[in-house]
């Protein structure tokens, strides 16, 4: 089945570790997207990327770092400098001649 | 700057009560209106795309309308598997990315 995979369904970090997100797509899709959801606020867009080996900084970008190596995946790392990382990671993408994202199932962030 | 705003921000209905949610939305060269449906702890699940106003797209008890200044989802005869939060989203001009309002938060009492 096509879709998007987004793994560990859970992760817990504790203070001052870097923990790793990962998403992975077999949609051959092109651009890829990593967002944040908070309760009772709209998606930030943190990193995304249009093609291998590219990427650009979103609205909340501080704290995070991200890798486009494969066409298939967009790891998103979240860095001991992001001081508020508790929250739902979501992962989407795109084909470059659509206008519609597909998003994975999502990463629950919490910190011990 | 792209805005989307989502009214109401919570709606409940009782099983068979029509109604609907609204995205109003202001952009520069409307690209796309996008409707997602969001399950607790999962991610958003699309449902339409929309291109041009007095465009109309159906699934099942759903139906979204689109004008020029705003969007609607219709849902008819709602039961209580459609509760979820559903996600307006528009892109436009140039840009790769969409904005996303906050959502309506829909609950579906039997």
């Amino acid at each position: 089945d096509g879709g998007i995979t987004q793994s560990p369904k859970y992760l817990f970090r504790k203070e001052g570790q870097n923990v790793t997100l990962s998403c992975e797509q077999n949609l051959n899709h092109d651009a890829m997207y990593w967002y944040r959801q908070d309760p009772g606020q709209g998606l930030r867009l943190i990193y995304y990327s249009q093609i291998v080996n590219d990427f650009q900084k979103g609205d909340i970008a501080e704290g995070y770092s991200v890798s486009r190596e494969k066409k298939e995946s967009f790891p998103l790392t979240v860095t001991s400098a992001q001081k508020n990382p508790t929250a739902f990671y979501l992962c989407a993408s795109r084909r470059t001649e659509q206008e519609t994202q597909y998003f994975g199932p999502g990463t629950r962030l919490l910190v011990l | 700057e792209d805005q989307v705003t989502q009214s109401p921000e919570a709606l409940r209905l009782q099983e068979g009560e029509s109604s609907s949610l609204n995205c109003s939305y202001t952009v520069s060269g409307l690209r796309g209106l996008f409707w997602y449906r969001q399950d607790p702890g999962k991610g958003p699940e699309f449902l339409f795309t929309l291109y041009s106003a007095g465009e109309e797209k159906e699934k099942e008890r759903l139906k979204a309308t689109l004008t020029k200044k705003e969007s609607f989802l219709h849902i008819t005869a709602p039961k209580p598997e459609d509760s979820a939060t559903y996600l307006c989203a528009v892109l436009s001009g140039g840009s790769y990315i969409p904005t996303f309002g906050r959502g309506t938060s829909l609950i579906v009492h039997p």
